[in-house]
């Protein structure tokens, strides 16, 4: 089975440019968490999205934001790119199932962002 | 508010050596906890998670994970290291009382672990 995919891999942009990234989680999975990491750091916690609902927000501006699609596919969205923006991020998917049992989350390979 | 610690940056051990990369926890209650691997330019693997049950938790790769609530550790180890090991680890940690009920897991700055042949 296809593991978690995401695109573009690599992404060179400016300061103030607007910037997609795109995630598919593996076949079943219906949640779908961003992470950014940045150079020489543990990722940090983007967005979750379950359902096409957003169920958790990290502490992000408001430049960042995401969506989920009927297939269950996401989008993150950064606006009025910065310097700062520079990292590494991930896309995470999980089967979520309902009930207590917490469902470990599986990462795809990520997209290098480097803002100019 | 939770957090997880790994107080080495970088860990080295000669291939054949047991091994050993340290994380302690800071969380309400009773955390769910997770080691990941990350390659150059490669995406996070999972390891192992200890949710509950028994202390001593197996996972991928001959990887073990010992949880110790008194200490509140969680530390990653392997009888016997592989070059091939060599590579980032993360722990990370879940507050399974999170209020936002999200997935959310807060990772650790990760150690480097090199195997010297």
């Amino acid at each position: 089975d296809a593991g978690v995919t995401q695109s573009p891999t690599h992404l060179i942009k400016t300061r103030g440019q607007h910037v997609t990234l795109r995630c598919s989680p593996i076949s079943g999975h219906k949640s779908v968490s961003w992470y950014q990491q940045v150079l020489g750091q543990g990722p940090q916690f983007i967005f979750q999205y379950y359902e096409k609902e957003e169920r958790g927000r990290g502490n992000f501006p408001d430049r960042f934001s995401a969506r989920q699609f009927p297939n269950y596919s996401s989008e993150l969205n950064v606006n009025a790119l910065l310097l700062g923006d520079s990292a590494l991020y991930l896309c995470a998917s999980s089967l979520r199932t309902s009930g207590a049992t917490y469902n470990e989350q599986f990462f795809g390979p990520g997209t290098r962002l480097t803002v100019l | 508010a939770q957090s997880v610690a790994q107080p080495e940056d970088q860990v080295n051990v000669a291939e054949g050596n047991p091994l050993t990369v340290k994380c302690t926890y800071s969380v309400s209650g009773n955390p769910y906890l997770f080691w990941y691997v990350q390659y150059p330019n490669r995406g996070l693997q999972f390891l192992l998670k200890y949710i509950t049950g028994d202390n001593l938790v197996k996972g991928s790769y001959g990887f073990e994970a010992e949880f110790n609530k008194s200490q509140t550790s969680f530390h990653l180890k392997k009888p016997s290291a592989l070059v091939s090991d060599s590579a980032l680890y993360f722990c990370a940690v879940r507050d399974p009382y999170s209020p936002d009920r999200d997935d959310k897991i807060i990772f650790g700055k990760g150690t480097r672990l090199h195997i010297l042949p």
